[in-house]
C-alpha cells in the first residue's frame, strides 16, 4: 500500500518568513495530494490540493508544488502570520469515482513566532 | 449546515467495555472513513465504506468493526476496549476528492 514521508515533524518560524514542508509517497499510482491544517480541538480542514496533471498550484499565501517522477510533493507558506500556527498534514490517495482512501504523513506542527 | 458530525465528543472507558461511535454526514456523499490519530503517527485508516451497505478494513483494522446501514452513517464499534485504543477518532466522508473530517471524538481507555 501507499506510504507518505513527512518533514520536518516541527518548524519555527519568525513571523513574516517562509514555511516548507516536504512530503514524499511510494505508490507510483497516486493522483491526488491534499493538504489538511489542523488547528487545536478540531478536525483536519483541506488548504490546497493537487492533482498528479498539474506540476504546481497556489491560493494567496499557499503553494504546492509536485514532482512525479521523484514522488515528493511541498508546501510552501509565504508571509507567515501567527494564524498559521497548527499541524499540517499532506497526504496522497488514487482518486476514483466517488472517492478515495488517503494515507497521511505523520504531520508538521508550524509554530510561528511573532 | 453540518457537514459530518461525530458523537461523542468525549468518552472514558474501562477495560473490556463496549462503546459505538457515530459519524453523521449530510453531504449525500459515497465515502465514508474511520481515522484515529495518535501523537506522531499523523492519522491512520480504521475502516471505510464505498456506499450504503459495504464496508472494507483500511490499515489498522483489528479491535474495530463497522456499519453503514443507510447513506448518512458510519458507526465504529469496539467490542473489548483495550488501553492501545485510547486515541483520537476522526470520520470523514468524500466524494471523488476533498474529504471533509468530523471535529473527533477522543476516547480514553483505562
Amino acid at each position: 500500500g501507499e506510504n507518505v514521508e513527512q518533514h520536518p515533524s516541527t518548524l519555527s518560524v519568525q513571523e513574516g518568513d517562509s514555511a516548507v514542508i516536504k512530503c514524499t509517497y511510494s505508490d507510483s499510482a497516486s493522483n491526488y495530494f491534499p493538504w489538511y491544517k489542523q488547528e487545536l480541538g478540531k478536525g483536519p480542514q483541506l488548504i490546497i490540493d493537487i492533482r498528479s496533471n498539474v506540476g504546481e498550484k497556489k491560493d494567496q499565501r499557499i503553494a504546492v508544488t509536485l514532482n512525479k517522477t521523484a514522488k515528493h510533493f511541498s508546501l510552501h507558506i509565504t508571509e507567515t502570520q501567527p494564524e498559521d500556527s497548527a499541524v499540517y498534514f499532506c497526504a496522497a490517495s488514487i482518486v476514483e469515482a466517488a472517492g478515495n482512501k488517503l494515507t497521511f504523513g505523520g504531520g508538521t506542527r508550524v509554530l510561528v513566532k511573532p | 449546515n453540518a457537514g459530518v458530525t461525530q458523537t461523542p465528543k468525549f468518552r472514558v472507558l474501562k477495560t473490556g467495555q463496549s462503546m459505538t461511535l457515530l459519524c453523521a454526514q449530510d453531504m449525500n456523499h459515497e465515502y465514508m472513513y474511520w481515522y484515529r490519530q495518535d501523537p506522531g503517527m499523523g492519522l491512520r485508516l480504521i475502516h471505510y465504506s464505498v456506499g450504503e451497505g459495504t464496508t472494507a478494513k483500511g490499515e489498522v483494522p483489528d479491535g474495530y468493526n463497522v456499519s453503514r446501514l443507510k447513506k448518512q452513517n458510519f458507526l465504529l464499534g469496539l467490542e473489548s476496549a483495550a488501553p492501545s485504543q485510547t486515541s483520537v477518532y476522526f470520520c470523514a466522508s468524500s466524494y471523488a476528492g476533498e474529504a471533509f473530517f468530523g471535529q473527533g471524538t477522543r476516547l480514553t481507555v483505562v
